[in-house]
């Protein structure tokens, strides 16, 4: 089945840094989303970004799908952006299943 | 306000009492699917339902049954439940299109624990 690998597992920042997520995919996909998981579990979908780049915000995501790879960044940290950041791919199955990554843990201290 | 709504948030049982987490989304959507997530593990897929009475399994289903006599509800029964179904469950909806779905909407999720 398909792979999906985030870097970097683990990001500390300041408030007010900024910073990058990836994710990488091993095969062409219909669907791809970035989801931020809060400390009280749960999941907050940032994007639907198959492909392009949106912006809401501080969070802006750029994937690229014939490079099998997306991004997202992360500018002026605070600490309500927390959490775990988990990337999801459906690459077109008949159940529509999202394969998540392992997640990038933020902690944005004050 | 769209949303996928699960209950109850938290729930304690013990080995064998039947019990149902409910679903239900307010967005009109044919795809609904139901996963755990579990340390180490990540989430995984229990269920899906395509439309109204058309159900199907995901990756991990044993233990576990689905219905979806209405479009806008989805319960997951845990006719007997052991304590390896401890984990946090979450619903999910979407829109299914010609081209797929068209991104998933999460609930709030269950956390369960079976004693």
């Amino acid at each position: 089945g398909i792979q999906v690998e985030q870097s970097p597992p683990d990001l500390i920042l300041q408030e007010g840094a900024n910073s990058t997520l990836r994710c990488n995919f091993s095969d062409s996909v219909n669907n791809l989303q970035w989801f931020h998981q809060n400390p009280w579990g749960q999941l907050i979908n940032l994007f639907y970004i198959p492909s392009g780049t949106k912006q809401n915000g501080r969070l802006s995501a750029t994937t690229v799908a014939t490079e099998r790879y997306s991004l997202l960044y992360i500018s002026s940290s605070q600490t309500t952006d927390s959490g775990v950041y988990f990337c999801a791919v459906d690459s077109g199955g008949s159940n529509y299943k999202l394969t998540f990554g392992k997640g990038t843990l933020l902690t944005v201290n004050p | 306000e769209a949303q996928v709504t699960q209950n109850p948030r938290y729930l304690i049982t013990v080995t064998g009492k039947k019990l149902t987490v409910t679903c239900s989304q307010n967005m009109n959507h044919e795809y609904m699917s139901w996963y755990r997530q579990d340390p180490g593990l990540g989430l995984r897929q229990i269920y899906y339902s395509m439309n109204v009475e058309v159900t199907d399994k995901g990756d991990v289903p044993e233990g576990y049954k689905v219905s979806r006599k209405e479009k806008r509800n989805f319960p997951l029964i845990l006719e007997s439940p052991s304590p390896n179904q401890t984990s946090l469950y979450f619903c999910a909806s979407s829109l299914l299109t010609g081209g797929g779905i068209y991104g998933y909407t999460f609930g709030s999720g269950t956390r369960l624990t079976v004693v």
